[in-house]
């Protein structure tokens, strides 16, 4: 069965600290990955989108990682502000005409 | 905004009560969905419409009716909800239902709330 899992379920830093979140997944066969960040009350936006043969990728602040072979994946945050509070989701494409298979999120809290 | 509306954007209503919610892209997209997202849970796919055409119903309760009458407009119609479905109920486009690099842009969602 096709799974992501995510880790930690939530998570609470300081403001200006660095951060990572996890994601496993057993999607087979893989076609990408992506993080997704889903503010409160807001539809989720992509943050990065990784293909087989990319170990990692970055957009601003956000930094993923993808190991293939071990089926795991990272969004490490740096120098975190405020508006990285919000829930941040991994999602899993087994092939070109398959569904996407989502992660449960973390939620991250930011505070002063 | 990702060019994707939804309205309302919080909906309670009765079991007995019979509503719509609506989707609209703006993005010229040939594919739209209906997802449900549930507190701690995955994302859960609804229904999938392909240039206006049904082409996946993921065991859906028939008291969740979809229409898409053009490949513009998604429709979620409501009718004897019962309080489980009670969710954030997220509408996505993307430009066709291949995954592989398409990415699926999201609307901010309905809070449905059955009492």
């Amino acid at each position: 069965k096709n799974q992501v899992e995510q880790s930690p379920q939530s998570l609470i830093i300081l403001e200006g600290k660095n951060c990572t979140l996890q994601c496993n997944y057993t999607v087979s066969p893989f076609s990408n990955l992506r993080w997704y960040k889903q503010d409160t009350g807001r539809g989720p936006v992509s943050l990065t989108i990784m293909t087989f043969s990319e170990n990692t990728k970055s957009n601003g602040r956000y930094t993923a990682t993808l190991d293939a072979d071990t089926k795991q994946s990272s969004l490490h945050i740096t120098a975190s502000q405020l508006s990285d509070s919000a829930s941040y989701i991994c999602v899993v494409s087994g092939g070109t005409a398959s569904k996407l298979t989502f992660g449960t999120g973390t939620r991250l809290q930011v505070t002063l | 905004e990702t060019g994707v509306t939804q309205t309302p954007r919080h909906l309670v209503m009765g079991m007995t009560n019979k509503k719509s919610l609506k989707c609209e892209q703006h993005l010229g997209h040939n594919a739209m969905y209906w997802y449900k997202q549930s507190a701690k849970k995955p994302l859960e796919l609804m229904f999938v419409y392909s240039l206006e055409e049904r082409v996946e119903n993921n065991s859906v309760p028939s008291r969740f009716s979809p229409e898409c009458p053009n490949s513009s407009h998604l429709f979620l119609h409501l009718h004897t909800l019962q309080p489980e479905d009670s969710a954030l109920y997220l509408c996505a486009s993307s430009p066709t239902t291949r995954t592989g690099g398409n990415e699926q842009y999201f609307g901010p969602g309905t809070r449905l709330t059955v009492t």
